[in-house]
Parts: C-alpha cells; structure tokens; sequence
C-alpha cells in the first residue's frame, strides 16, 4: 500500500512569487492535514479536510494560503504571493478515523523563499 | 490552548546509553499523548501512544507513562543504539473536540558507536 506522498520535495522561489504543493494521501483516507515546521520549531496545524470539506483551517496564516481537494482525494496548498517567513517544511498527513489518533505522514515538501 | 513542551536538543549519546527526553503538556480534558519519530529522509511515524492516565506506551525498546499528575509523557529507552538518531516529536490530541494533533518543537538524537 502507498504511503502519503508529496510533491515537490524540495522548492526555492523567490518572494512574491508562488507555489503549489501536492499531497496525496493513503487511498480512503478521508482524514487529510496540512501541517508546517518552521526553522527547527514546533510542527504548526494549519488546517484539516474530510473529503472535499475543509473541517477546521485555523491554523491557516493569512489569506496569501489557499487549500483545496478536489473530489476528495489529492490536496494542494498554494501560497501566492510568497513571503520570506513562509520558508519551512511543510506536511501532509492523513488519517481514516481522527478519533484514533495516528496520522501517517508524507515527508514533507521544503519550502525555500529567497 | 493545548501545548507540548519538551526538551531542546540535540542529545547526544554513546551507543547503549539511556535516553530519557522530557515531554509536559498543557490541555483542557483528557487527551490521548503520542510521541512520533522521524528518520533521516522520511516523513513523521508513529512510534507509541497512551490514551489515558498511567498508561504506558512501548515500542521499539521505547516507553513512556502518561502521567496525569505531572501533565508529563516522558520517553525512555534503556540501550539507544545508532540506528536511533532521529528526530523525537511529543504530541497530544485533545478529547474536547476539534481533531488536530498538536506537536512539540522535537528533539534531536544524535547516537554514537
């Protein structure tokens, strides 16, 4: 069974620019996050789909983040325009019961913003 | 809000060392604790888990005890070994609503032969 995979692993822009990620989760995982590591900090939610539906994006940082899944399985995350301080890593995990706690996670797309 | 302490790396540690990384919490309810282990190249997997007070998650030669008292889910491992170098994340997910997990800012092992 694939695991969680992202797309691009690693990406160098510069500001103001933008840029996709692409998460696809383990195949009928309903449950898919996005979560983002900053400069060796604490992993930050940013935002929680079931299927298509955005369940709780909170953790979103401004407007310049935008989320969607279409048909309830491949996600994107684009950020436009990109600012220097939206450097980091970011995750995709997904899940088939949130009550169960485990995530499964891709390994991450690394965003570098020069 | 909920929030995840543990201790700054990085850590380390001859091969057959003890390890203990310390991880507190800080959350409304009863939350289920975990903590996740990322390797070199790979993404964040599951390493243990407890849901409720003093239970104690085990894997890999790993444990930890949720300890409701202290709001504390300490790892532990009584012989690391080189393979272990990685990156240990604490984490908690809160039983009050909303299903996001929230993650400490991890601690790094570095083990040597």
């Amino acid at each position: 069974e694939a695991g969680v995979t992202q797309f691009p692993s690693h990406s160098v822009i510069e500001k103001g620019q933008t840029v996709t990620l692409r998460c696809d989760p383990i195949s009928g995982h309903d449950n898919l996050y996005w979560y983002r590591r900053v400069m060796g900090k604490e992993i930050k939610f940013l935002l929680h789909f079931v299927k298509e539906s955005k369940q709780d994006e909170s953790g979103m940082p401004n407007n310049r983040f935008l989320a969607e899944r279409t048909g309830g399985t491949y996600s994107t995350l684009k950020v436009q325009p990109a600012e220097l301080e939206d450097s980091g890593v970011y995750f995709c995990a997904s899940s088939d019961s949130p009550r169960t706690g485990e995530l499964f996670f891709g390994e991450g797309s690394r965003l570098t913003v020069l | 809000g909920d929030s995840v302490t543990q201790m700054e790396g990085p850590v380390t540690l001859s091969e057959e060392a003890f390890l203990t990384i310390n991880c507190t919490y800080t959350a409304t309810g009863y939350p289920s604790l975990f903590w996740y282990v990322q390797y070199p190249g790979e993404g964040l997997q599951l390493l243990l888990k407890a849901t409720k007070a003093d239970d104690k998650g085990s894997n890999k030669g790993f444990e930890a005890t949720y300890r409701k008292e202290t709001t504390s889910f300490h790892l532990e491992k009584g012989s690391v070994q080189v393979s272990d170098s990685a990156v240990y994340f604490c984490a908690l997910k809160s039983s009050t609503g909303g299903f996001k997990t929230i993650f400490g800012a991890g601690t790094r092992l570095f083990v040597k032969a």
